[in-house]
């Protein structure tokens, strides 16, 4: 399967733990996209990077929260002293970035803070 | 503000009939739009998408109709069948390479 892979599938974390969420892009693609999905509500863009460059992080909250795509290896979305309002699906989804291009999404993790 | 908005959040057809899914956006800037089809603990999977540039596009049973005037975007599953029972997004974005913004998604059953 060549699709977005994320893992895990589920992270269950304590208030003040760090989650980490990892993604996989299609193959052949350089555009990687977070979004996260509150219950009861549509996808809010978080941050859209490219191979070792964040392009905008105009959705990713100020505090606790980063996101990376390294050379190698998935990109990482991290959230750090974790609250229970961070309990959500986070989605990822990439792109190959010619010109306009359709997103595609991985399956989710869905964090839980207790 | 919410900038795409699917003002029904339910559907329900029969088997073999149409289903219409309406969309409305307030961003003039947006000059791509495309539906996403959602399955419970899955990630959206692409449907259809269709350029600022075009009034119609069409893919099998899926097509999508944009009024640019009117702002506002409609998703026509024909014939629809129960294996659509899904939520269905609206999204938009501006420019290549941009975020989606999504609307809230309709919940659509197709009933047997």
């Amino acid at each position: 399967n060549a699709g977005v892979m994320q893992n895990p599938r589920h992270l269950v974390r304590r208030r003040g733990q760090e989650a980490r969420l990892r993604c996989s892009p299609m193959k052949g693609h350089s555009h990687v996209y977070w979004y996260r999905q509150l219950p009861e509500e549509g996808l809010k863009f978080m941050v859209y990077l490219q191979k070792e460059n964040i392009i905008d992080e105009s959705g990713m909250p100020k505090e606790r929260f980063s996101a990376e795509f390294p050379k190698e290896g998935p990109s990482i979305l991290r959230i750090q002293q974790v609250v229970r309002g961070d309990s959500a699906a986070y989605f990822c989804a990439s792109s190959h970035g010619v010109s306009y291009n359709e997103q595609f999404f991985g399956p989710g993790t869905r964090l839980t803070v207790l | 503000d919410q900038q795409v908005k699917q003002n029904s959040p339910s559907l329900s057809v029969q088997e073999g009939r149409i289903s219409i899914l309406n969309c409305d956006y307030t961003n003039s800037m947006f000059d791509y739009f495309l539906w996403y089809k959602k399955y419970p603990a899955e990630g959206p999977t692409f449907l259809i998408s269709i350029s600022s540039i075009k009034d119609k596009n069409e893919d099998g049973r899926f097509t999508v109709f944009l009024n640019k005037s009117a702002k506002h975007l409609s998703l026509h599953i024909v014939p629809s069948q129960p294996g659509d029972s899904a939520v269905y997004f609206c999204a938009a974005s501006t420019g290549a390479n941009s975020k989606l913004t999504f609307g809230k998604g309709i919940t659509l059953s197709v009933r047997p």
